[in-house]
């Protein structure tokens, strides 16, 4: 596609909660990374992706964050039992490989945990 | 600890005035240092890209330099216009952190008419 597609853009859960929140990248971009932005602040890095490889998931706040990339294509973040710390803004990015090109970013997908 | 630091928070300025945003890490090890742009419940728009082996970058109105020594770069806007208005955001990925590019928290830029 011509941009870094993320779904949804706003997700309200209940605390306790699983939510999903998908990334699709531009087509042909070897690399993915996940970010987390709390308000006001700059995006903390959450994993990267190297086709469907997870090469880093140091930034992954707890086991409740899972990542995956099964086909090297569309990436799907998944947060278990959601708690009112895990709101934010979750940010997608992708480049052609690695950081050595420039990140793309996706709009973004809200979640806010009641 | 591996950070980049912004400076001002934030900032506001007549139309048409020049103006240098900062950036600041803590190690001169880095890989390459990207400026980006952030408009309200917006994603980040890349503006310039500076590798380790660059001194500076220039985009139309934009320019960012890069002294690794001194552990800073500056994002110059020249001639700003209302538009601007943005968080304007530095990003560091350093040669020993991995894959993984570090954020500071950015600067509020607002231009007035």
């Amino acid at each position: 596609g011509a941009g870094v597609s993320q779904s949804p853009r706003y997700k309200v859960a209940k605390r306790g909660q699983d939510v999903a929140l998908r990334c699709d990248p531009i087509s042909g971009h070897v690399s993915l990374f996940w970010y987390q932005q709390a308000l006001g602040q700059g995006p903390e890095f959450l994993t990267y992706f190297q086709n469907e490889a997870q090469l880093d998931k140091s930034g992954l706040p707890s086991d409740r964050f899972f990542a995956e990339r099964p086909e090297g294509s569309v990436s799907t973040l998944k947060i278990q039992r959601t708690q009112q710390e895990d709101s934010a803004v979750y940010l997608c990015a992708s480049s052609l490989v690695g950081g050595a090109n420039v990140l793309t970013f996706g709009a973004g997908s809200r979640l806010t945990v009641l | 600890k591996q950070e980049v630091t912004q400076i001002p928070a934030a900032l506001s300025v007549p139309e048409g005035e020049n103006l240098v945003l900062n950036c600041s890490f803590t190690d001169s090890a880095i890989y390459n240092l990207q400026w980006f742009r952030q408009d309200p419940g917006k994603g980040l728009t890349s503006l310039l890209l500076i590798q380790s082996s660059q001194r500076e970058q220039t985009s139309g109105r934009l320019n960012a330099s890069l002294d690794k020594s001194s552990g800073r770069s500056t994002l110059y806007i020249a001639a700003s216009q209302p538009g601007d208005s943005a968080t304007y955001l530095c990003a560091v990925r350093y040669n020993t952190g991995g894959f993984k590019t570090i954020f500071g928290a950015g600067t509020r830029l607002f231009v007035k008419a």
